[in-house]
């Protein structure tokens, strides 16, 4: 079946640095691919749209100069947390849409990504 | 704005229990509702997804209904086992591949 591929699956690094997460797409085609964190005891919120060969569209209140997105190809997006901070230390999940026709735009998750800033 | 709600937030059984969770929606425009289940620290494992046009879905001992109209879904669970324990989220797709996810019922079966 399809799978999603999240690297890495946990982080650690310092206050000010920045950390990037893969998100691919093993076997199929996502021209869109979604990113959510979820911090711990909540449930997750989508922060942006990642969309093939164009810019992310943001969702509210989501700094888009602090998490870069970049969806290159047809099967990477990636997530860079830009001077990460401590309030950024969460989980965070891609998904992706199986972008044949027929496929029903069946959604797969990635195993997410621990990132812990000290 | 579509607002996703997850009762109860949490649910202790004792085994051999069947049990329901519930979930609702705000905006009946979906194109489909999907029920996942996450164990602590990990990802997501999709159990049902039932699409806007359908009333429900089974697999197993799990079954999904979803009522558009009054904007609710119910997630039946069968006989239940210690490894049913984890956090159950509801999720609803009405933008095509966004959802807006319910927070979660953590549900814990005792032996």
């Amino acid at each position: 079946g399809a799978v999603v591929s999240q690297h890495p699956s946990w982080v650690i690094c310092k206050s000010g640095t920045s950390v990037k997460i893969e998100c691919r797409s093993l076997d199929f085609q996502a021209t869109t691919m979604f990113w959510y964190r979820q911090f711990p005891k909540q449930s997750l919120m989508l922060m942006a749209t990642s969309n093939e060969g164009s810019k992310a569209t943001y969702e509210q209140g989501v700094e888009k100069d602090k998490f870069l997105i970049n969806h290159a190809s047809l099967t990477l997006s990636t997530l860079t947390v830009t001077s990460a901070h401590p309030e950024d230390s969460s989980f965070y999940i891609c998904s992706a849409r199986d972008s044949i026709a027929g496929s029903g735009n069946t959604i797969y998750f990635g195993e997410g990504s621990w990132l812990t800033v000290v | 704005k579509q607002e996703v709600t997850q009762i109860p937030a949490a649910l202790s059984v004792p085994e051999g229990e069947n049990l329901v969770l519930n979930c609702s929606f705000t905006d009946s425009a979906i194109y489909n509702l999907q029920w996942f289940r996450q164990d602590p620290g990990k990802g997501l494992t999709s159990l049902l997804l039932i699409q806007s046009s359908q009333r429900e879905q089974t697999s197993g001992r799990l079954n999904a209904s979803l009522d558009k109209s009054s904007g609710r879904s119910t997630l039946y669970i069968a006989a239940s086992q210690p490894g049913d324990s984890a956090t159950y989220l509801c999720a609803v797709d009405n933008q095509g591949g966004k959802l807006i996810f319910g927070q979660g019922t953590e549900l814990s079966v005792k032996p």
